[in-house]
């Protein structure tokens, strides 16, 4: 079974420092790995994914997460926090080689992340 | 070029009762599915439809039904309405054969008192 965890409830950064919001999985073969966000009262809104290649890569506002398959974690990062950046964060594996499995997302519980000015 | 349209926004219902939610994908996607995120919690997948029919379900009761349309629209159909059924439902559309990634609608609050 496939599964996620965000270890952080809450992260706090203060304008114009780089943020992290970390996040590890559990698959049983090559996961494709997404990021996404969510404003109150609003959907889900895509950020980036992994599919397969760099182990880096870029998405939407700036953002961009690395993959890591040793730790299996895929952290999101940015190098500076904006105020509109504060907002709820989902990471979510799929795996598409797990027959029953492959075709839904998993997410975690969410990172609530506070930029202060 | 529309997104991922969904209705009602809110929905109030009381225990027992019947609901219908729907969804019209995004423009060129032919694959819906269909989350529960209840209140603190990562949404938690129900069911995908594809080419009209229930392609995988995740571990829900079958109170929980669903429908696509030949315009590749959904319904989500839920019976005999439990409290802890009040939930944020999202529905996200995809295109099988080339997108990875899964874009939402807002979703429809439910809430059943």
């Amino acid at each position: 079974a496939q599964s996620v965890a965000q270890p952080e409830d809450q992260v706090n950064v203060a304008e114009g420092n780089p943020l992290t919001v970390k996040c590890t999985y559990s698959v049983s073969g090559n996961p494709y790995l997404f990021w996404y966000v969510q404003y109150p009262n609003r959907g889900l809104q895509f950020l980036l994914k992994y599919i397969t290649g760099d182990n880096l890569v870029k998405g939407s506002y700036g953002f961009e997460a690395e993959f890591n398959k040793s730790q299996t974690s895929f952290h999101l990062k940015k190098p500076s926090a904006l105020v509109s950046d504060s907002a709820l964060y989902f990471c979510a594996v799929r795996d598409p080689y797990s027959g029953a499995g492959s075709y839904q997302l998993t997410f975690g519980k969410g990172t609530k992340l506070s930029v202060i000015p | 070029d529309a997104g991922v349209t969904q209705s009602p926004t809110h929905l109030i219902k009381t225990r027992g009762q019947q609901v219908t939610l729907r969804c019209s994908p995004k423009s060129g996607h032919d694959t819906v599915s269909w989350y529960q995120q209840a209140l603190g919690q990562g949404p938690q997948f129900i069911f995908q439809y594809y080419e009209e029919e229930e392609r995988q379900r995740g571990n829900f009761p079958d109170r929980f039904s669903g429908h696509q349309f030949p315009n590749y629209s959904s319904e989500l159909n839920v019976n005999a309405l439990l409290l802890g059924d009040s939930a944020l439902y999202l529905c996200a559309s995809s295109q099988a054969a080339w997108s990875y990634e899964q874009y939402f609608g807002p979703g429809t609050r439910l809430t059943v008192t």
